[in-house]
Order: structure tokens, then C-alpha cells, then sequence
């Protein structure tokens, strides 16, 4: 069974700081990874979405790498806002069923 | 989200009854999945759909089926509901190689 798993389950921070969130899968064959934040009681919101052929991709504050060799995927935010709180999920691309695989995601608090 | 709605967005029923859930798109989207998000376990596919009448499992699907007659619509029916079937349920559609998935705003459903 193809996993994807998000370390830490639970992230505090205080506002201002660069953080890194870590997805990691057991496929290396991956086909595309995507970055979604859910905020309490709400939908996914897509964040980022790195295609299999690229190596990471930007929005505002926003950066997501992929390493596939590694079976990697980062998600980093820089100078957090409170604002940035919220359970941040990654999920990765079955090629052929384009079904995404979801982890269990990583809730973040920024604290003012 | 834009382009996809789900109804009803609440729902509170009893055991043994039947109840369908709704996913709607604007768009012309091929893919069409269902998703069930529980604590500690996180967003785990149902069923998917990948054109009309053309529907599959995925690793959840025991006790519910779905329908796709139209390419705008995607149902999902609990043919006799669980209490284990308590759950928020997802719909997504996959809008392209280059924008990833979208997801709706999910259907609260209690059964009791």
C-alpha cells in the first residue's frame, strides 16, 4: 500500500518564525504532489501543486520542493503569521487513477 | 469552491435509512472522487469516477455506492446508514494537470 506520511503531527510557533512542514511518501514513481490547507470545520484549500517533472514551486510566502529520489516533499513558510494557522495536508498523485493519496496532515499554530 | 457544490452541507439521519449525498460541477471535469475525512484517520477515497457511468472503488467503499449519469453530478448513496458512517464527506474534481484538484465544501453527516 502506497503511504504518505506528515511529520510532525503538530507544529507551535511563534509569529515571525521560517518553518518547515515534511511529507514523505513510499512511491518513488510519483506522479504529481499537492499542498492543501484545511482551516477548522472548512474545505481543502489548494496551496501549491509541484508536477512529477519539476523540482518545487513558490506562491507569496509559500515554498514547496519534491525530491522524488528521496521520496520527499517540504512545504516552507516564511515569517508565519497567525494567521497561518490551520492543518496543513499533503497528498500525492496515483498515476493512471489520478486518485490522490492524502497523510494525516500537520496542524500549525502561530501564535501572536 | 468555485465550480463545485456539494449538498446537503448537514445532515442528521438514522440507522437503516438510506441517504444520498450530492457533487455538483459547473465545469466539464472527467474526474470526480468522493472522500470521507474522520479524526486519525484523516481523508481516505471512497469512490471515484472517471467519466459518465464509468465509476471504481477505492479503499473505503464497503457500504456506499454512486452514480454518474451526468458529467456534472456525482452521487453518493449510503444504501442503509452506520453509525461508522458519521463522518464529513469530501467531493473533489481533478481541473487539470497544471491546477491539481479542487474540493467542495464538504456534507456534515450524523447518523444516529
Amino acid at each position: 500500500k502506497q503511504e504518505v506520511t506528515q511529520i510532525p503531527a503538530a507544529l507551535s510557533v511563534p509569529e515571525g518564525e521560517n518553518l518547515v512542514l515534511n511529507c514523505s511518501f513510499t512511491d518513488s514513481a510519483i506522479y504529481n504532489l499537492q499542498w492543501f490547507r484545511q482551516d477548522p470545520g472548512k474545505g481543502l484549500t489548494s496551496l501549491l501543486l509541484i508536477q512529477s517533472s519539476q523540482r518545487e514551486q513558490t506562491s507569496g510566502r509559500l515554498n514547496a520542493s519534491l525530491d522524488k529520489s528521496s521520496g520527499r516533499s517540504t512545504l516552507y513558510i516564511a515569517a508565519s503569521q497567525p494567521g497561518d494557522s490551520a492543518t496543513y495536508l499533503c497528498a500525492r498523485v496515483e498515476g493512471g487513477s489520478e486518485k490522490l493519496v492524502f497523510g494525516k496532515g500537520t496542524k500549525l499554530t502561530v501564535n501572536p | 469552491d468555485a465550480g463545485i457544490t456539494q449538498s446537503p452541507r448537514h445532515k442528521v439521519t438514522e440507522t437503516g435509512t438510506p441517504v444520498t449525498l450530492r457533487c455538483h460541477q459547473t465545469e466539464n471535469h472527467r474526474y470526480m472522487y468522493w472522500y470521507r475525512q474522520d479524526p486519525g484517520h484523516g481523508l481516505r477515497l471512497i469512490h471515484y469516477s472517471y467519466g459518465v457511468k464509468d465509476t471504481d472503488k477505492g479503499e473505503v467503499s464497503d457500504g456506499y455506492s454512486v452514480s454518474r449519469s451526468k458529467t456534472e453530478d456525482f452521487l453518493l448513496t449510503l444504501e442503509s446508514a452506520t453509525s461508522s458512517q458519521t463522518s464529513v464527506y469530501f467531493c473533489a474534481i481533478k481541473t487539470g494537470p497544471d491546477y491539481g484538484y479542487t474540493f467542495g465544501s464538504g456534507t456534515r453527516l450524523t447518523v444516529v
